[in-house]
């Protein structure tokens, strides 16, 4: 079955960039939204952006200025880039496969475990 | 952007009672909602999608109802595995999650 593992450093300095990269084995990445999430300490789960096939992209707009999702499917992976981090950036980061296909939505149903990126000095 | 409002903020039963958890939409987003559930130190697993379609492998007593701007999900025999925070989620206008509900089982 379809399984996503995040990776990527677990601490980032403040202002930095924070990247991270979700690889999917298991499955084909076409016809799906590639979704990162992410979640603060104790807080609740806030959709960061997605990618569908490369080429269409959405973002939240709280974080639009600051984040970049791209998509390599020739390596099976897609991966997120957060610019000028501040702690309030620090939290479990989550990827998911998501669908949507035409009026039906599927929700998402395979989630990365989650890697936990701290942004401190 | 649709905000997702959920109530209660907290349920605690006991095991075989019913939970009944409201997820409410500022704006319509018809059928486009799925509900999750996560426990403690996990990733959230699909429970419903499309509003009232159980996800593969979910127990039958997890059902979801509703369109447009009010849904529930309904555990119609709680539990003790039932424990976790249940969020509710919207796809018809960006995405967007609604806060959860902490289920606690007595």
């Amino acid at each position: 079955q379809v399984q996503l593992q995040e990776s990527g450093p677990g601490l980032v300095k403040p202002s930095e960039t924070l990247s991270l990269t979700c690889t999917v084995s298991g499955g084909s990445m076409s016809g799906y939204y590639w979704t990162w999430i992410r979640q603060p300490p104790g807080k609740g789960l806030e959709w960061i952006g997605y990618i569908y096939d490369g080429a269409g992209i959405n973002y939240n707009p709280s974080l639009r200025s600051r984040v970049t999702i791209s998509l390599d499917t020739s390596k099976n992976q897609f991966s997120l880039r957060l610019s000028s981090v501040t702690p309030a950036d620090t939290a479990v980061y989550h990827c998911a496969r998501d669908l949507l296909h035409g009026d039906f939505y599927y929700g998402m149903d395979v989630w990365g475990p989650g890697t936990t990126v701290t942004v401190s000095s | 952007e649709s905000v997702l409002t959920q109530s209660p903020a907290t349920l605690s039963l006991s095991p075989g009672e019913r939970a009944t958890l409201s997820c409410r939409a500022s704006q319509s987003v018809s059928s486009y909602l799925a509900w999750y559930q996560q426990k403690p130190g996990q990733a959230p697993r699909l429970l419903i999608y499309a509003a009232s379609n159980r996800a593969t492998g979910i127990p039958a007593r997890f059902s979801g109802s509703g369109s447009g701007t009010d849904f529930t999900l309904t555990i119609s025999s709680l539990e003790p595995e039932d424990s976790a925070v249940y969020y509710c989620q919207q796809r018809s206008n960006w995405l967007t999650f609604g806060g959860g509900t902490k289920v606690e089982i007595k």
